[in-house]
C-alpha cells in the first residue's frame, strides 16, 4: 500500500527564516510520482511540483526547493527566506502506476512577521 | 482559477438529508477525482470517474455515490448525511490517458464544496 507520512504537525518560523518541510513516502512500485500541494488559509489546493521516480535531481524554483532522496525515501521542501504568504498547510502526496493520489497528513506552516 | 468548477461553496443541512455536489472539470481534462477533507482523516480519495465510467474507488461510504455525465460534469450524492460527513469536498480534474495510467497526471483541483451537517 502507499503511504505518505508527514511528520510535523505544526511549524511556526519567523519571516526570512529557512523552513524545511519533511515528507517520507512508502511504496513497492519502482516507478511513481511525488508531489506536493500547497492550501492557503482560502482553502484551494494549489499545485507545487511533481516528480517522477527516476529523476532525483533536486529542482529549485525561486525561494522554493524540493530535495528528492530514494535512498531514504524522502521527498522534502524547503523555503528559503519564508515570507508572511507562505503561511499555509503543505501536502506530500503519491501516486503510481493506477493508483489514486494518496496524501500525506499535511504540514501547517505559520511564517511570523 | 484553477478551472475547476465546484457548486455549491458552502452548504448547511441537517442530519438524514441527501446533497448533491457538482463538479465541472477543466477544459478538455477526462478524469474527474473526488476528495473528502476532514480535521481527523486528512485528505481522502473518494472515487475517480474516466470519460464516464468509474475507475477506482476508495474510502467512499455506501450513503454515498458519484457518476460523471457524457458532458464530463461530475455529481457526488450524499444520502442520509451524519454529522461526521461535515468536510470539504474537493473534486479534481486531470487529462492524457497515457499519463492517468502510469500516475504522471498533475490533479488540478477546485475550490471546494464546503459541507455542514448540523
Amino acid at each position: 500500500a502507499q503511504k505518505v507520512t508527514q511528520a510535523q504537525t505544526e511549524i511556526s518560523v519567523v519571516e526570512k527564516e529557512d523552513v524545511t518541510l519533511d515528507c517520507v513516502y512508502e511504496t513497492r512500485d519502482t516507478t511513481y510520482y511525488l508531489f506536493w500541494y500547497k492550501q492557503p488559509p482560502s482553502g484551494e489546493l494549489v499545485f507545487l511540483i511533481r516528480r517522477n521516480s527516476f529523476d532525483e535531481q533536486n529542482e529549485i524554483s525561486g525561494r522554493y526547493s524540493w530535495n528528492f532522496q530514494k535512498s531514504t525515501s524522502s521527498f522534502n521542501f524547503t523555503i528559503t527566506a519564508s515570507q508572511v504568504v507562505d503561511s499555509a498547510v503543505y501536502f506530500c502526496a503519491l501516486r503510481s502506476l493506477n493508483t489514486p493520489l494518496v496524501f500525506g497528513k499535511g504540514t501547517r506552516l505559520s511564517v511570523i512577521a | 482559477d484553477s478551472g475547476v468548477t465546484q457548486t455549491p461553496k458552502h452548504l448547511i443541512t441537517a442530519t438524514g438529508q441527501r446533497v448533491t455536489l457538482r463538479c465541472s472539470p477543466r477544459s478538455g481534462d477526462l478524469s474527474v477525482y473526488w476528495y473528502q477533507q476532514s480535521l481527523d482523516q486528512g485528505l481522502q480519495f473518494l472515487i475517480h470517474y474516466y470519460n464516464g465510467e468509474e475507475r477506482a474507488k476508495g474510502n467512499i461510504l455506501e450513503r454515498f455515490s458519484a457518476q460523471q455525465f457524457p458532458d464530463l460534469h461530475s455529481e457526488l450524492n450524499l444520502s442520509s448525511l451524519e454529522l461526521g460527513d461535515s468536510a470539504l469536498y474537493f473534486c479534481a480534474s486531470s487529462g492524457s490517458r497515457d499519463r492517468e495510467v502510469s500516475g504522471a497526471n498533475v490533479l488540478t483541483f477546485g475550490a471546494g464544496s464546503r459541507l455542514t451537517v448540523l
